[in-house]
């Protein structure tokens, strides 16, 4: 199983303040993906394929990486980013998440 | 637009069989994959399993001899089976859809608490 181990576990970031999000596999992964989850509603897609935003994403965010090291990248940190983001990689079975990292407005 | 909606129960005895079922509106479930997702308390995602267009099953290792996924393609629903549940199946349950890229639509979500 690959374990997906993300940094920071929490953190907060003021508005316009540029804010990276790390998550470090195990094993070697083809791609990564990030998700977006705000309280109670349900994750959404943010990036596939390690860089492709998703449809309706702002461009303020993107992914990068290969192999073992990956990172989801906010340009400029606005009030609604607020929110739980999880790395899952999609390259073996059984397919896993990170543990999350919980981004506060400061 | 695709759509998903899962329901169930929301509590359930330990030692009994949790099911949950996911309808789907706005895209066939006999194409692309179709799994199960859960969120316990503290944020721990896990991967649980999936069905495929054709049928065919792959379940989380750790889940394998307790979980069934199974479908019904005239009602375009597909169904979570989890045996012999424990306090420790307590969470929020997800079902989404696998779009060839990623987990791409997800449902609201079901919390399913494991209490006597």
């Amino acid at each position: 199983e690959i374990v997906l181990t993300q940094s920071p576990t929490t953190m907060a970031a003021s508005p316009g303040e540029k804010v990276t999000l790390t998550c470090l596999a195990s094993s070697s992964v083809n791609y990564m993906y990030w998700y977006q989850q705000k309280s109670s509603a349900s994750p959404k897609l943010l990036i596939y394929y390690t860089s492709i935003l998703a449809s309706g994403v702002p461009d303020r965010f993107s992914g990068s990486g290969s192999g073992t090291s990956y990172s989801l990248t906010i340009s400029s940190m606005e009030a609604e980013d607020a929110a739980i983001y999880y790395c899952l990689q999609l390259t073996s079975t059984p397919y896993t998440f990170g543990a999350g990292t919980k981004l506060e407005l400061k | 637009e695709v759509q998903l909606q899962e329901s169930g129960p929301g509590l359930v005895k330990p030692s009994q069989s949790l099911s949950l079922t996911c309808s789907v509106t706005g895209y066939s479930i006999t194409s692309n994959y179709w799994g199960w997702i859960r969120k316990f308390p503290g944020n721990k995602m896990e991967w649980m399993g999936y069905i495929s267009y054709s049928g065919s099953t792959s379940y989380n290792p750790s889940l394998k001899s307790r979980i069934s996924i199974t479908r019904d393609t005239s009602k375009n629903q597909f169904f979570l089976q989890l045996n012999s549940v424990t306090t420790e199946d307590t969470a929020t349950y997800y079902c989404a859809r696998y779009g060839g890229s990623a987990f791409d639509y997800w449902g609201q979500g079901v919390m399913v608490t494991v209490s006597s």
